[in-house]
């Protein structure tokens, strides 16, 4: 298994650009999630997923949308990028709601100029 | 409201114990995770408590007091590749779809 795969691994953008972040998982899990990592900073949640079809807000949904039309992708969406989205996002999943033991993708680094 | 405090920065030795705590504060619990994330990779999963007490897994053990809020991740046996950081989480609603994560704690072990 793959587990969770991210793609661009870095990328550089111009203010006002937009671009899609891509996110599959192997695992047949339900549960998938987008986060953001500023240096020094934990994680915040963008957007989840508890399963095909069904995408929620996390704490810093704006300047972003999800979909989700299978259970393995769950690709992220910028649109007119700006200098505050310069961070590193991670897509994680998970199997169940319960003991939620989250496998991380390698992350993209992303920077805005 | 949604808090979860951790230290900044810790130092400890090779083959010495260390004792990182959290506290957290949210509108609902279900469940302190610790994750451990070397830099300039992605966190990974290494330990969940629900109820109190301590969950012990080799060389890392967890404890978990919930009327106080207050968890810590205990490593015993430092070894260099113990040096990353330590994210504390909670799922603060009714189930754990949302985990809260804490900034963090940069633990360096020196020789």
């Amino acid at each position: 298994n793959a587990g969770v795969t991210q793609t661009p691994k870095f990328r550089i953008l111009k203010i006002g650009q937009s671009m899609t972040l891509q996110c599959t998982q192997d695992m047949n899990h339900n549960y998938m999630y987008w986060y953001r990592q500023d240096p020094g900073m934990g994680l915040k949640l963008i957007y989840y997923s508890v399963g095909a079809g069904i995408t929620d807000k996390g704490e810093v949904p704006n300047g972003y949308n999800v979909s989700r039309s299978t259970t393995e992708d769950f690709p992220l969406r910028l649109e007119l990028a700006a200098p505050s989205q310069t961070s590193v996002y991670f897509c994680a999943s998970s199997l169940d709601r319960v003991t939620n033991e989250q496998f991380f993708g390698p992350g993209t680094r992303l920077t805005v100029l | 409201g949604q808090n979860i405090d951790q230290p900044t920065e810790m130092t400890a030795t090779e083959g010495a114990i260390v004792q990182i705590n959290c506290t957290y504060q949210t509108s609902g619990f279900n469940g302190l995770f610790w994750y451990q994330q070397h830099a300039g990779e992605a966190p990974t999963f290494l330990s969940y408590n629900v109820l109190d007490g301590l969950e012990e897994k080799g060389r890392f053990s967890s404890f978990l007091s919930r009327s106080k809020g207050y968890s810590y991740l205990l490593l015993k046996e430092l070894q260099m590749k113990d040096s990353a950081s330590y994210l504390c989480a909670v799922g603060g609603s009714y189930n754990t779809d949302k985990l809260i994560f804490g900034t963090g704690t940069r633990l360096q072990v020196f020789p």
